[in-house]
């Protein structure tokens, strides 16, 4: 089945950039789905299509998607993004959703 | 907007069945697919599987064996049935709507979420 492999952690220090990478066989021909999710919450939806923004998320969150990796990229990073994200694909061969392992961003 | 609200016991016995109920509100429950999916305390997220309107579900291939995911569109509710539960079934069980395969495209994103039920097995 078709494997998402995402980093455990990324560190940051307010104001700077994270990056979370999301790393699949040929992702950038599927369209992928990013989730923020803070503790005792349930997952919001922050990037949809590798790179569209819902309606109320920040433009600070932006996505990317080519070859064998994904990228959510979070500008200016604010105490407040500190959370756990996970990236989602649709697994055609499968027919089934494949959500990435997660990644804890940490704010320093 | 379109809400999710799961419902359900919090303590089910191993060996019996796990038994779950998402309410939506806010729209209808047609022209979508409408999924369970899983959190194991501390642990990733887990797709369970989906039903539509219609009635058609897919299940994840590991638990196709135990699940059974059903649809009242005159409540505006699906439910979820998780058979044999033993502790490694522990975990936030979340109801989700998802963008169904259209013109050719893959079912899309999870939006929204329900606010997620904690479901303990033990005796």
């Amino acid at each position: 089945s078709y494997v998402l492999t995402q980093p455990p952690s990324v560190s940051v220090a307010p104001g700077q950039t994270a990056r979370i990478t999301c790393g699949g066989n040929n992702i950038g021909s599927k369209s992928v789905h990013w989730y923020q999710q803070k503790p005792g919450q349930a997952p919001v939806l922050v990037v949809y299509d590798d790179s569209d923004r819902p309606s109320g998320i920040p433009e600070r969150f932006s996505g990317s998607n080519s070859g064998n990796t994904a990228t959510l990229t979070i500008s200016r990073v604010e105490a407040g993004d500190e959370a756990d994200y996970y990236c989602q694909v649709w697994d055609s061969s499968s027919d089934h959703p494949v959500f990435g392992t997660g990644t804890k961003v940490t704010v320093l | 907007q379109v809400q999710l609200q799961e419902s359900g016991p919090g303590l089910v016995k191993p060996s019996e069945t796990l038994s779950l109920t998402c309410t939506v509100s806010g729209g209808s429950i047609s022209s979508y697919y409408w999924s369970w999916i899983r959190q194991p305390p501390g642990k990733g997220l887990e797709w369970i599987g989906y039903i539509y309107y219609s009635g058609s579900t897919n299940y994840n291939p590991s638990l196709k064996s135990r699940v059974t995911i059903s649809v009242d569109t005159s409540k505006n509710q699906f439910s979820l049935k998780l058979s044999s539960v033993t502790a490694a079934d522990t975990a936030v069980y979340y109801c989700a709507r998802q963008r169904p395969w259209a013109n050719g495209s893959p079912p899309g994103w999870f939006d929204p979420w329900g606010q997620g039920t904690l479901v303990t097995v033990s005796s």
